[in-house]
C-alpha cells in the first residue's frame, strides 16, 4: 500500500533551536513535497524535491532515495514558524495525485 | 505573484442540498485537482483534471461529485446532494504540467447539517 509517515506529529521548540521533521514512504515516488499549513488552514508549498537538497531562507529539505526519507530542517526557529507541516509524495505509479502525511504540528515559543 | 483563489471561504449548507465550490487557478496552469481535508484527518485527494477531461478520481469521488471547467478561468467543484461526512475543508490546487510543482488555494469550508 502506497503510504507516507511523518514524525514526530507534535513538536514543541524554544525559539532559535534547530528543527528536523521527517517524513518515510513505503514505495518509489517521483516527487516528495513539503507544505506548511497554517491555522486559518490555507496550504503554502514550501518545496518539491526528487533527489538532493533544497534550501529557501532558514527552510532546508533533504531527501533520500533509497533510504525513502526526507526531512525538513528549519534553522533558528521562530514563533512565526509555527504551524502544521505536511509531506506530500507523488508515487511511481503513473499517477499525478499527492499522497498527505498526517503533518507535524509545531509550536515555536518565545 | 499569482496565486489559486476560491470561493466562497466558508459555506454552510443542508443536507440533501447541492453546492458549487469554486475556484480560479493560476492562469497559465493546465492541470487542475480537488483535494479534501476533513477535521482533524489528513488532506485526501479527490480528482486531477486536464484537458476538459477528468484524468484521475479516488474512491470519495462518487457519481454525488463532479467537476467543470466552464468558461477558461473558473474550475468548479459540485457535490449534487451533500451529506453530513461532506463536511470538510477543499482545496483546489493547479500545476503547469503533469508532475510539476502544485499550488494551492486557501480553501473552502463546507459544513452541512
Amino acid at each position: 500500500k502506497n503510504e507516507v509517515e511523518q514524525s514526530p506529529q507534535n513538536l514543541t521548540a524554544q525559539e532559535g533551536e534547530f528543527i528536523t521533521i521527517n517524513c518515510s514512504y513505503s514505495v518509489g515516488i517521483s516527487a516528495l513535497h513539503w507544505l506548511q499549513q497554517h491555522p486559518g488552514g490555507g496550504i503554502v508549498s514550501l518545496f518539491m524535491l526528487s533527489s538532493g537538497k533544497k534550501k529557501h531562507g532558514r527552510l532546508i529539505a533533504t531527501i533520500n532515495i533509497q533510504e525513502k526519507h526526507s526531512s525538513l530542517h528549519i534553522t533558528a526557529s521562530h514563533p512565526r514558524d509555527s504551524a502544521v507541516y505536511i509531506c506530500a509524495v507523488r508515487f511511481k505509479d503513473n499517477t499525478d495525485k499527492l499522497i498527505f502525511g498526517t503533518g507535524t504540528r509545531l509550536q515555536v515559543f518565545p | 505573484e499569482p496565486e489559486v483563489t476560491q470561493t466562497p471561504s466558508h459555506q454552510v449548507t443542508q443536507m440533501g442540498q447541492e453546492v458549487i465550490l469554486r475556484c480560479v487557478p493560476i492562469s497559465n496552469h493546465l492541470y487542475f485537482y480537488w483535494y479534501r481535508q476533513i477535521l482533524g484527518q489528513k488532506v485526501e485527494f479527490l480528482v486531477s483534471f486536464y484537458n476538459n477531461e477528468i484524468s484521475e478520481k479516488s474512491e470519495i469521488f462518487d457519481d454525488q461529485f463532479s467537476v467543470e471547467r466552464p468558461d477558461g478561468s473558473n474550475f468548479t467543484l459540485k457535490i449534487r446532494s451533500t451529506k453530513l461526512e461532506d463536511s470538510a475543508m477543499y482545496f483546489c490546487a493547479s500545476g503547469r504540467g503533469r508532475g510539476n510543482e502544485q499550488f494551492f488555494g486557501p480553501g473552502t469550508r463546507l459544513t452541512v447539517l
